[in-house]
């Protein structure tokens, strides 16, 4: 069993539509959990970041993280044809520097 | 700031030749990390330096890869000889938080 799943899509939505895109982990120890965004043929762009458990929200992204199950959410409101993306989650246990990395979801929007 | 650079973006040689990749780390970043992307395996952690020192390289996959950091500033991955299978994009990050990195856009390396 891999220390993080992350369904690999693609998912195709319309424009507009709120998009809720998941990770599982296995590892408690866990303490940073991140997602990025990666376009075609482009390096992985830090998109949000969130310490323990709770919510963050910038802008059209909201990020939820459920500690007690394991269980990390981005959320993408009013969904855009620019957001058609790979969404890599990432996280850490903040010792040894090594982020475990899902294996991505692709999204589409289409307009 | 650039951000991380990297180069070259792409990358084509011959089974055997030597690669050597390259990086230029955020200014003021402590941490620097290598790291591959394949389809099958996804992004994998080859190496990273803190303060230009290695401190974790269990994921070189074997003795043809080697990474260095001479200074603050600059940052080699090399692959002699090189194989098919190394084919992949390989990504340079920098953080000064450690587990918040930011990615370079990675050099795409095709070993024929």
């Amino acid at each position: 069993q891999k220390e993080v799943e992350q369904d690999p899509g693609p998912l195709s939505v319309p424009e507009g539509a709120i998009v809720s895109l998941n990770c599982t982990y296995s590892n408690s120890a866990f303490q940073y959990f991140m997602w990025y965004r990666q376009y075609s043929r482009k390096g992985p762009e830090l998109l949000m970041y969130t310490y323990s458990s709770g919510n963050k929200e910038d802008g059209r992204f909201t990020a939820q993280v459920d500690k007690s199950s394991k269980y990390i959410s981005l959320f993408i409101r009013d969904s855009q044809p620019s957001d058609s993306a790979t969404y890599l989650c990432a996280m850490s246990n903040n010792q040894g520097g090594k982020l475990i990395f899902g294996q991505g979801t692709e999204l589409s929007v289409k307009p | 700031d650039a951000g991380v650079i990297q180069s070259p973006r792409h990358e084509v040689t011959e089974m055997g030749q030597e690669v050597t990749l390259r990086c230029k780390p955020i200014s003021g970043h402590d941490y620097l990390f290598w790291y591959r992307q394949t389809m099958m395996r996804g992004l994998e952690l080859l190496i990273y330096f803190n303060n230009n020192v290695p401190i974790d390289d269990s994921g070189m996959p074997e003795d043809r890869f080697s990474a260095k950091m001479p200074n603050a500033s600059f940052s080699t991955l090399k692959i002699q000889p090189s194989e098919p299978r190394d084919s992949a994009v390989y990504f340079c990050a920098s953080s000064f938080q450690r587990d918040i990195q930011y990615f370079g856009a990675g050099t795409r390396l095709s070993v024929l």
